[in-house]
């Protein structure tokens, strides 16, 4: 069974950065892009880019330009999220997905909250 | 970007009845690159639908959707409990992908 496992809530000062980790297990991620999608409280759902695993080539939406880094631990089978500058706009929860390179995400993590509160 | 619109906002119903979601697009949507997803509170998101009217793995032939070029609709034919939750469309035709703002389907 596939899994999407996330590191666990983070609470962190204005200004901060934050690593969110996404570990997979159950299946072979070969071929496959992780996404990160968060979700403020009570709002929808915003695209921050994706990390092709296998070259490390990533893509990031241009809101978050700048601010993020997506990276892998291919050894750990572990993709990770940074966020820099952290402001309280940044407070949400925020999910790591799987894509099998058609555009759609069939599985998710369960969810990383991050606080940013002064 | 192509911004996606969802209607209506919030939607009440009962169970067993039938509800209709739309999504509209700001540009085409090339090649019904259009997705659905449920999300119930303090979960994350469900696949429902991929390329616009394709039920994922596992879900229930209740829904169905169609729809191609700026306009998108979910149904679900005979709403059970468990379907009471927020619909979200997907665009992943041009980056960056975009979601709607949801619809909310509440029990009436």
């Amino acid at each position: 069974q596939v899994q999407l496992v996330q590191s666990g809530a983070e609470v962190k000062k204005p200004g901060a950065s934050v690593k969110v980790s996404c570990k997979a297990s159950g299946s072979t991620f070969s071929g496959y892009y992780i996404h990160w999608v968060r979700q403020a409280p009570g709002q929808g759902l915003e695209w921050m880019g994706w990390i092709n695993p296998n070259n490390g080539d990533t893509n990031y939406a241009q809101k978050f330009q700048g601010r993020v880094t997506m990276t892998r631990d291919t050894s750990l089978i572990t993709d990770y999220m940074e966020l820099t500058s952290l402001t309280s706009d940044d407070t949400a929860v925020y999910f790591c997905a799987r894509d099998r390179r058609e555009g759609w995400f069939d599985y998710w993590g369960q969810g990383t909250l991050v606080t940013v509160s002064s | 970007e192509i911004v996606l619109t969802q209607s209506p906002g919030t939607l009440s119903l009962s169970p067993g009845e039938r509800a209709t979601l739309s999504c509209r697009a700001s540009q085409s949507v090339s090649s019904s690159f259009l997705a659905w997803y449920q999300q119930k509170p303090g979960q994350a998101p469900r696949l429902l639908i991929y390329g616009a009217s394709h039920r994922a793995t596992g879900i229930p032939d209740r829904f169905s959707a169609s729809g191609s070029v700026t306009d998108f609709t979910l149904t679900i034919s005979r709403l059970e409990p468990e379907d009471f939750a927020v619909y979200y469309c997907q665009q992943y035709a041009s980056s960056p992908q975009t979601f709607g703002q949801g619809t909310k389907v509440e029990i009436k």
